[in-house]
Order: C-alpha cells, then sequence, then structure tokens
C-alpha cells in the first residue's frame, strides 16, 4: 500500500527556519515525483514544486522560486520542503503526493498534510 | 494560459446530478484530473487522464472532455459527496501542473 506520512504541526516565529518531511513507503519511491501542494485557509490548492527523486529534477512554480526548498533523500525515501525565512502569510496546510500532475500522472497519493503557523 | 476556470459553488438535492466544468486553453491537449477535498482530510484523486476513474472511487462519479473544457458529473449525488472538488492539468509547457479555483459542491 503506497502511503505517504507528513512530519507533525510547526508553530514558528516570522523569520525562523522550517523544515518539514513527507516520508514515502509502499513503492519506489525513485520512480515517481513528489509534490507539494499548498492550501493556505480558506483557499483553494495550489501547486509549490515537485522533485524526481531518481535524478532530482526539481520545479519549482513561479510563485514559489526562491521562496522553498524542495529536496529529497532516496537512501530513506523522504522529500522536503524548507523555508530559510518564514513569514506570517505561510501560515498554511502542507501536503505531499506522489506523482507529478503533468502528462498521464496524476497526483494518486497524498500524506496527510502539516500544518504550519507562523506567528509572532 | 495556464488558468484553469471552475464555477465557485454548486447546490443540489440529494439524488440530483452535479455536473462541475473546469475550462483552460490547456485542456485541449493536457489531461485532467479530478480531486475531491473535504474539511479536514486529505485531497482524493476522483479522476485521472480526463475519464478514467481509480479503483474504489464510486461509479457515480465521471469525467468527460470537449475540447477545452471539461466536466467531473457526480450521477445522483449523496450527502456524503458535500465537498470542494478541483480540477488539475499541467500548464502549456506541459512541465509544472495548475490546479482550477475550485468548487464548492452543497448537498441541500
Amino acid at each position: 500500500e503506497v502511503q505517504l506520512l507528513q512530519s507533525g504541526a510547526e508553530v514558528k516565529k516570522p523569520g525562523e527556519s522550517l523544515e518539514i518531511s513527507c516520508r514515502a513507503s509502499g513503492y519506489s519511491f525513485s520512480t515517481y515525483f513528489i509534490t507539494w501542494v499548498r492550501q493556505m485557509p480558506g483557499k483553494g490548492l495550489e501547486f509549490m514544486g515537485m522533485i524526481y527523486p531518481g535524478d532530482s529534477d526539481t520545479r519549482y512554480s513561479p510563485s514559489f522560486q526562491g521562496q522553498v526548498t524542495i529536496s529529497a533523500d532516496k537512501s530513506i525515501n523522504t522529500a522536503y520542503l524548507q523555508w530559510s525565512r518564514l513569514k506570517a502569510p505561510d501560515t498554511a496546510m502542507y501536503y505531499c503526493a506522489r506523482g507529478g500532475g503533468v502528462g498521464e500522472s496524476p497526483l494518486d497519493s497524498w500524506g496527510q498534510g502539516t500544518l504550519v503557523t507562523v506567528s509572532s | 494560459s495556464s488558468e484553469l476556470t471552475q464555477p465557485p459553488s454548486v447546490s443540489m438535492s440529494p439524488g440530483q446530478t452535479a455536473r462541475i466544468t473546469c475550462s483552460g486553453e490547456a485542456l485541449s491537449k493536457q489531461f485532467t484530473f479530478w480531486y475531491q477535498k473535504k474539511p479536514g482530510q486529505a485531497p482524493v484523486l476522483l479522476i485521472y487522464k480526463d475519464s478514467e476513474r481509480p479503483s474504489g472511487i464510486p461509479e457515480r462519479f465521471s469525467g468527460s472532455s470537449s475540447g477545452t473544457t471539461v466536466t467531473l458529473t457526480i450521477s445522483g449525488v449523496q450527502a456524503e459527496d458535500e465537498a470542494d472538488y478541483y480540477c488539475q492539468s499541467a500548464d502549456s509547457s506541459g512541465r509544472y501542473p495548475v490546479f482550477g479555483g475550485g468548487t464548492k459542491v452543497t448537498v441541500l
């Protein structure tokens, strides 16, 4: 069974750094994109970026380029989403999903989400 | 253009048929996927490659495509179908996924 297990909720202050994780199991981690999706309170789903662990091909939405860093560690089947300096508007639920949502490949399995709250 | 346009909301009574449209220039060239999102839960894939249904998804959910518009149909809406529904496709380059704004389905 495909499973994506995300790290727990975080409460941070503006300016702090943060890394959240998404641990995959039940499939070959290197052969599917992992996509990160944001949902701000009361808003819709937004594509942030994605990574193909097999060759580290990483793509960012223009809206998030330079704002976050996506990485993956094939040795432990885990993808990461990182901020160097959080801002209050980064408060949101963040989901990882298997697949790239391009071509024939949907986002077919999702993590449970990680709630990030940024507040002074 | 990479935008996908959905109606903000749709309401119907149980047993009726709901049709949710998604429009965008790239849809004539790219496959579309549909997701169901309930409060407090992760999104669930409902439809892939315009009209294919993953195993475990009820048959009342179906998808179709015509030119630059795709449609999610819920035949015989049930109370448990009350949720937000998102279409998703790729941008015109085919390299980046794009989401529609979402449609809130209310079952009266």
